[in-house]
């Protein structure tokens, strides 16, 4: 069965740094993968996905991601950090026949100035 | 482009009760799927409709149901409402051309379990 780790409850940073955000997936083939934000009180918004090709991967907001095989991680970036990203993310590993997500608990994100 | 809209915004129900929850897909979108997100996790797959059959359910007992009409939106009821059925119930709505695609979400439902 799928699953997804996401090891960080809670992040800060300092507004302006950069940002990693992890997840590590378990899935026996080829995963399709995602990055998604919520807001309070909002519903998830798709930063950005993995289907196949390219392991880097560009989303919107300025956040890419990598996909690593080898170490079944899929982990988030930004180099710089704005207040507005404060939010709550998660990684979700999608089955092949599209017929559902699977999600990590998430991982808040606090933003200093 | 409408997208993915629910209703209600909240609802507070009591123990044994039932609820119906609604979504309106986004245009152009054949696939409803449900998930349930508690406090503090991540959202949890309930089922799937396309073409208004069930096409998947996660790990939800039979008191939880749903229904797709023939304009793609849908209903989630939940029948003998217990506390633990506290939590954001998200809809997200999809093109399902025999590969996985982008799921878009809508704002939720959050149901409240007196």
């Amino acid at each position: 069965a799928q699953s997804v780790t996401q090891p960080d409850i809670h992040i800060t940073v300092s507004e302006g740094a950069s940002l990693e955000l992890r997840c590590n997936y378990s899935y026996g083939a080829t995963p399709y993968l995602f990055w998604y934000v919520q807001s309070p009180g909002q519903g998830l918004q798709l930063l950005l996905k993995y289907f196949s090709g390219d392991t880097l991967v560009q989303g919107i907001k300025g956040f890419e991601a990598e996909f690593k095989r080898s170490q079944s991680s899929f982990n988030l970036r930004k180099p710089s950090v704005h207040w507005s990203d404060a939010a709550e993310y998660f990684c979700a590993v999608g089955t092949p026949l599209g017929n559902k997500l699977v999600f990590g608990a998430g991982t808040i994100l606090r933003v200093k100035s | 482009e409408t997208g993915v809209t629910q209703s209600p915004t909240h609802l507070i129900k009591t123990r044994g009760q039932q609820v119906t929850l609604r979504c309106s897909s986004q245009s152009g979108h054949n696939t409803v799927s449900w998930y349930q997100q508690a406090l503090g996790q991540g959202p949890q797959f309930i089922f799937q409709y396309y073409r208004e059959e069930e096409n998947g359910r996660g790990n939800f007992p039979p008191r939880f149901s749903g229904l797709q009409f023939p304009n793609y939106s849908s209903e989630l009821n939940v029948n003998a409402l217990e506390l633990d059925d506290s939590a954001l119930y998200l809809c997200a709505s999809s093109f399902t051309s025999g590969r996985l695609n982008e799921q878009f979400f809508g704002p939720g439902t959050r149901l409240t379990v007196l």
